[in-house]
């Protein structure tokens, strides 16, 4: 089976400061991870993705995130954030032996001026 | 422009009725995806289909069905079975299933009356 957690509901962070949003993951096999975005009342937005390789990946709008296979981690940061960031962050894992991916509950990341 | 397209974007249904929920998409991929999100939670997996002509149940079938006679649609019909049916159902499509990133539609709010 497969499982991922993010294990906070809420990120407040200052805009300008670097920002994380962690994720945690569980798996069988080997894992796919992604990050999505979703602003209020939209369909979710793909942000990046760990296949394989480098584990630093860089993504959309100046987003990154680091796979740890030791800590079973995918945490998506921002070295700077903006206002814009402000919304609801998914982190989503695939085993490769699983037939459909396994969303997180979701983390509000809410940036202030 | 490729992508999904979700309609329509707000329904509202009676007690008893069904109601059809359409999802169409030019981007070509083979699988598609309905997910259903309660304000403030997560996804959850109503159904998925790798190939036309098949599909399987997610998490929460329960009260839902599909079809998928053509390759870009993938209609969802919530039946009166569904006793709960008040949410925001999100379609989704991916070029196949692993490990491709699976892309959203913009939503469809459906509220019970």
């Amino acid at each position: 089976a497969q499982s991922v957690a993010q294990p906070e509901d809420q990120v407040n962070v200052a805009e300008g400061n670097p920002l994380t949003v962690k994720c945690t993951y569980s798996v069988s096999g080997n894992p796919y991870l992604f990050w999505y975005v979703q602003y209020p009342n939209r369909g979710l937005q793909f942000l990046l993705k760990y296949i394989t390789g480098d584990n630093l990946v860089k993504g959309s709008y100046g987003f990154e995130a680091e796979f740890n296979k030791s800590q079973t981690s995918f945490h998506l940061k921002k070295p700077s954030a903006l206002v814009s960031d402000s919304a609801l962050y998914f982190c989503a894992v695939r085993d490769t032996n699983a037939g459909k991916s396994t969303f997180g509950d979701g983390t509000t990341l809410t940036v202030k001026p | 422009d490729g992508g999904i397209t979700q309609s329509p974007k707000y329904l509202f249904r009676k007690e008893g009725q069904n109601v059809t929920l359409s999802c169409e998409q030019n981007l070509n991929h083979d699988a598609m995806y309905w997910y259903r999100q309660d304000p403030g939670q997560g996804l959850r997996l109503i159904y998925y289909s790798q190939i036309v002509n098949d599909f399987q149940k997610g998490d929460i079938a329960e009260g839902y069905s599909v079809s998928r006679e053509k390759k870009e649609s993938f209609p969802l019909t919530v039946t009166s079975a569904q006793k709960n049916p008040t949410a925001f159902y999100l379609c989704a499509s991916s070029l196949g299933v692993l490990p491709n990133t699976i892309y959203f539609g913009e939503g469809s709010w459906l509220t019970v009356v």
